[in-house]
Protein backbone atom coordinates (compact mmCIF):
# COMPACT_ATOMS: atom_id res chain seq x y z
CA UNK A 1 0.00 0.00 0.00
CA UNK A 2 1.42 3.54 -1.00
CA UNK A 3 1.31 6.38 1.75
CA UNK A 4 0.68 10.00 0.77
CA UNK A 5 3.33 11.36 -1.25
CA UNK A 6 4.17 14.81 -2.24
CA UNK A 7 6.35 16.63 -4.09
CA UNK A 8 8.32 19.00 -4.28
CA UNK A 9 10.34 18.29 -1.10
CA UNK A 10 11.61 21.61 -0.97
CA UNK A 11 11.12 24.85 -2.82
CA UNK A 12 12.08 28.36 -3.07
CA UNK A 13 10.21 30.97 -4.20
CA UNK A 14 10.66 34.62 -3.96
CA UNK A 15 7.89 37.21 -2.44
CA UNK A 16 5.17 37.73 -5.55
CA UNK A 17 5.50 34.42 -7.06
CA UNK A 18 2.82 31.41 -7.14
CA UNK A 19 3.77 28.42 -6.49
CA UNK A 20 1.94 25.04 -6.86
CA UNK A 21 2.24 22.21 -4.58
CA UNK A 22 1.01 18.13 -4.94
CA UNK A 23 -0.37 15.49 -3.37
CA UNK A 24 -1.16 12.07 -3.97
CA UNK A 25 -3.15 10.27 -1.25
CA UNK A 26 -3.12 7.07 -0.07
CA UNK A 27 -4.90 4.26 -2.04
CA UNK A 28 -8.35 4.12 -1.19
CA UNK A 29 -8.62 7.41 0.40
CA UNK A 30 -10.93 10.16 -1.32
CA UNK A 31 -10.41 12.93 1.21
CA UNK A 32 -7.64 15.48 1.34
CA UNK A 33 -6.62 18.27 3.95
CA UNK A 34 -3.72 20.67 3.27
CA UNK A 35 -2.26 21.97 6.25
CA UNK A 36 0.38 24.93 6.68
CA UNK A 37 2.95 24.59 9.66
CA UNK A 38 5.29 27.37 10.68
CA UNK A 39 8.71 26.67 12.62
CA UNK A 40 8.00 25.99 16.28
CA UNK A 41 4.13 25.53 15.74
CA UNK A 42 1.39 22.92 15.31
CA UNK A 43 0.21 22.35 11.85
CA UNK A 44 -2.56 25.15 11.10
CA UNK A 45 -5.78 23.69 8.72
CA UNK A 46 -6.32 25.22 5.33
CA UNK A 47 -8.74 23.40 3.93
CA UNK A 48 -9.86 19.89 2.60
CA UNK A 49 -11.34 18.16 -0.28
CA UNK A 50 -13.83 15.39 -0.57
CA UNK A 51 -14.62 13.56 -3.99
CA UNK A 52 -13.28 16.94 -5.64
CA UNK A 53 -15.08 19.63 -4.01
CA UNK A 54 -13.99 21.79 -1.38
CA UNK A 55 -15.21 20.42 2.28
CA UNK A 56 -14.27 22.85 4.90
CA UNK A 57 -11.71 25.86 4.95
CA UNK A 58 -9.74 27.44 7.67
CA UNK A 59 -8.53 30.57 8.49
CA UNK A 60 -6.46 31.76 5.03
CA UNK A 61 -6.86 34.12 2.19
CA UNK A 62 -8.76 33.57 -1.39
CA UNK A 63 -4.88 33.18 -2.61
CA UNK A 64 -4.64 29.83 -1.50
CA UNK A 65 -6.91 27.66 -3.45
CA UNK A 66 -6.57 23.90 -4.16
CA UNK A 67 -8.23 21.27 -6.65
CA UNK A 68 -8.41 17.77 -5.89
CA UNK A 69 -8.55 15.47 -9.35
CA UNK A 70 -10.69 12.20 -10.01
CA UNK A 71 -8.44 9.76 -8.55
CA UNK A 72 -8.09 11.76 -5.48
CA UNK A 73 -4.82 13.55 -5.83
CA UNK A 74 -4.47 17.70 -5.08
CA UNK A 75 -2.81 20.50 -5.52
CA UNK A 76 -2.33 23.26 -3.45
CA UNK A 77 -1.93 26.74 -5.44
CA UNK A 78 -0.34 29.91 -3.25
CA UNK A 79 -0.45 32.68 -5.34
CA UNK A 80 1.41 36.31 -4.50
CA UNK A 81 3.63 34.72 -2.27
CA UNK A 82 4.62 36.72 1.14
CA UNK A 83 7.31 36.06 3.46
CA UNK A 84 5.42 34.52 6.20
CA UNK A 85 3.78 31.68 3.75
CA UNK A 86 7.81 30.11 4.29
CA UNK A 87 6.69 27.19 6.32
CA UNK A 88 6.32 23.15 5.93
CA UNK A 89 3.35 22.45 4.04
CA UNK A 90 1.30 19.01 4.72
CA UNK A 91 -1.07 17.07 2.85
CA UNK A 92 -3.44 14.27 4.87
CA UNK A 93 -5.55 12.17 3.40
CA UNK A 94 -8.67 10.19 5.01
CA UNK A 95 -11.16 7.07 3.55
CA UNK A 96 -14.29 9.30 4.54
CA UNK A 97 -15.27 12.89 5.07
CA UNK A 98 -14.01 14.72 8.13
CA UNK A 99 -17.23 14.13 10.09
CA UNK A 100 -16.64 11.36 12.00
CA UNK A 101 -13.15 12.34 13.25
CA UNK A 102 -11.84 9.61 11.00
CA UNK A 103 -7.91 9.41 11.07
CA UNK A 104 -5.84 10.95 8.48
CA UNK A 105 -2.54 10.19 7.19
CA UNK A 106 -0.06 12.33 6.61
CA UNK A 107 2.78 12.69 3.76
CA UNK A 108 6.33 13.81 4.61
CA UNK A 109 5.45 17.77 3.85
CA UNK A 110 6.99 20.59 1.33
CA UNK A 111 9.19 22.75 2.99
CA UNK A 112 8.64 26.31 1.02
CA UNK A 113 10.66 28.88 1.38
CA UNK A 114 10.06 32.62 0.35
CA UNK A 115 12.63 35.13 0.05
CA UNK B 1 -12.24 30.60 20.38
CA UNK B 2 -11.05 26.79 20.02
CA UNK B 3 -8.10 26.40 20.81
CA UNK B 4 -5.45 23.24 22.21
CA UNK B 5 -2.43 24.00 24.57
CA UNK B 6 0.76 22.14 25.23
CA UNK B 7 2.04 23.03 28.37
CA UNK B 8 5.87 22.16 27.97
CA UNK B 9 7.26 22.77 24.45
CA UNK B 10 10.76 21.08 25.68
CA UNK B 11 10.95 18.05 27.94
CA UNK B 12 13.97 15.77 28.55
CA UNK B 13 14.24 12.57 30.29
CA UNK B 14 15.99 9.84 30.88
CA UNK B 15 15.38 6.30 30.04
CA UNK B 16 12.88 4.42 32.38
CA UNK B 17 11.73 7.41 33.35
CA UNK B 18 7.88 8.11 33.16
CA UNK B 19 6.29 10.10 30.97
CA UNK B 20 3.42 12.95 31.21
CA UNK B 21 2.20 15.36 28.62
CA UNK B 22 0.12 17.99 29.44
CA UNK B 23 -3.30 18.76 27.09
CA UNK B 24 -5.96 20.63 27.00
CA UNK B 25 -8.45 22.14 24.98
CA UNK B 26 -10.77 25.27 24.61
CA UNK B 27 -13.81 23.77 22.37
CA UNK B 28 -17.57 23.69 23.11
CA UNK B 29 -19.61 20.97 22.04
CA UNK B 30 -18.64 16.60 21.61
CA UNK B 31 -15.10 16.59 21.07
CA UNK B 32 -12.73 13.91 19.14
CA UNK B 33 -9.40 14.01 20.74
CA UNK B 34 -5.97 13.01 18.98
CA UNK B 35 -2.07 12.56 19.96
CA UNK B 36 0.11 12.72 17.12
CA UNK B 37 3.93 11.77 16.96
CA UNK B 38 6.72 12.69 14.36
CA UNK B 39 9.79 11.06 14.75
CA UNK B 40 12.93 12.00 13.53
CA UNK B 41 12.87 12.59 9.93
CA UNK B 42 9.52 10.89 9.53
CA UNK B 43 6.03 11.64 8.71
CA UNK B 44 3.37 12.41 11.26
CA UNK B 45 1.24 9.69 12.14
CA UNK B 46 -1.26 8.55 14.67
CA UNK B 47 -0.21 7.81 18.54
CA UNK B 48 -3.92 7.34 19.90
CA UNK B 49 -6.93 8.69 19.55
CA UNK B 50 -10.81 9.61 21.48
CA UNK B 51 -14.09 9.74 19.75
CA UNK B 52 -15.98 7.94 22.79
CA UNK B 53 -16.29 5.35 25.55
CA UNK B 54 -13.49 4.10 28.05
CA UNK B 55 -11.73 7.62 28.42
CA UNK B 56 -8.67 5.82 29.32
CA UNK B 57 -7.34 5.32 25.52
CA UNK B 58 -4.15 2.31 25.04
CA UNK B 59 -1.96 3.90 21.21
CA UNK B 60 0.96 2.37 20.08
CA UNK B 61 4.47 1.64 21.60
CA UNK B 62 3.18 1.65 25.35
CA UNK B 63 0.94 4.94 24.89
CA UNK B 64 -1.67 6.19 26.34
CA UNK B 65 -4.01 9.11 27.69
CA UNK B 66 -6.81 9.72 29.45
CA UNK B 67 -9.98 12.21 28.91
CA UNK B 68 -11.37 14.01 31.66
CA UNK B 69 -13.67 15.99 30.43
CA UNK B 70 -14.27 18.38 33.51
CA UNK B 71 -10.69 19.39 32.93
CA UNK B 72 -11.19 19.88 29.51
CA UNK B 73 -7.64 17.44 29.51
CA UNK B 74 -6.17 15.05 27.31
CA UNK B 75 -2.90 13.94 28.91
CA UNK B 76 -0.33 11.61 26.99
CA UNK B 77 1.23 8.98 29.56
CA UNK B 78 3.91 6.50 29.21
CA UNK B 79 4.83 4.41 32.29
CA UNK B 80 8.92 4.38 30.95
CA UNK B 81 10.46 5.48 28.05
CA UNK B 82 12.84 4.77 25.74
CA UNK B 83 15.41 6.67 23.68
CA UNK B 84 13.49 5.61 20.61
CA UNK B 85 10.80 7.67 21.90
CA UNK B 86 12.53 10.81 21.36
CA UNK B 87 10.16 12.83 18.91
CA UNK B 88 7.91 15.71 18.84
CA UNK B 89 4.45 15.09 20.47
CA UNK B 90 1.33 16.93 19.50
CA UNK B 91 -2.29 16.93 20.48
CA UNK B 92 -5.10 17.99 18.51
CA UNK B 93 -8.81 18.07 18.98
CA UNK B 94 -12.01 18.41 16.43
CA UNK B 95 -15.80 18.06 16.11
CA UNK B 96 -18.58 19.40 14.92
CA UNK B 97 -18.53 22.74 15.97
CA UNK B 98 -15.60 22.95 13.77
CA UNK B 99 -16.53 21.14 10.65
CA UNK B 100 -14.12 18.73 12.28
CA UNK B 101 -11.03 20.63 11.45
CA UNK B 102 -8.35 19.41 13.31
CA UNK B 103 -6.94 22.12 15.54
CA UNK B 104 -3.47 21.63 16.80
CA UNK B 105 -1.25 22.37 20.00
CA UNK B 106 1.87 23.41 19.48
CA UNK B 107 3.59 20.28 20.11
CA UNK B 108 6.29 19.44 22.61
CA UNK B 109 9.73 18.10 21.44
CA UNK B 110 10.39 15.08 23.58
CA UNK B 111 14.09 14.13 24.25
CA UNK B 112 15.05 10.93 25.99
CA UNK B 113 18.87 10.75 26.93
CA UNK B 114 20.15 6.74 26.66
Amino acid sequence: ETGVTQSPTHLIKTRGQQVTLRCSSQSGHNTVSWYQQALGQGPQFIFQYYREEENGRGNFPPRFSGLQFPNYSSELNVNALELDDSALYLCASSPLGLAGGSEQYFGPGTRLTVT
Amino acid sequence: AQSVSQHNHHVILSEAASLELGCNYSYGGTVNLFWYVQYPGQHLQLLLKYFSGDPLVKGIKGFEAEFIKSKFSFNLRKPSVQWSDTAEYFCAVNGADSNYQLIWGAGTKLIIKP
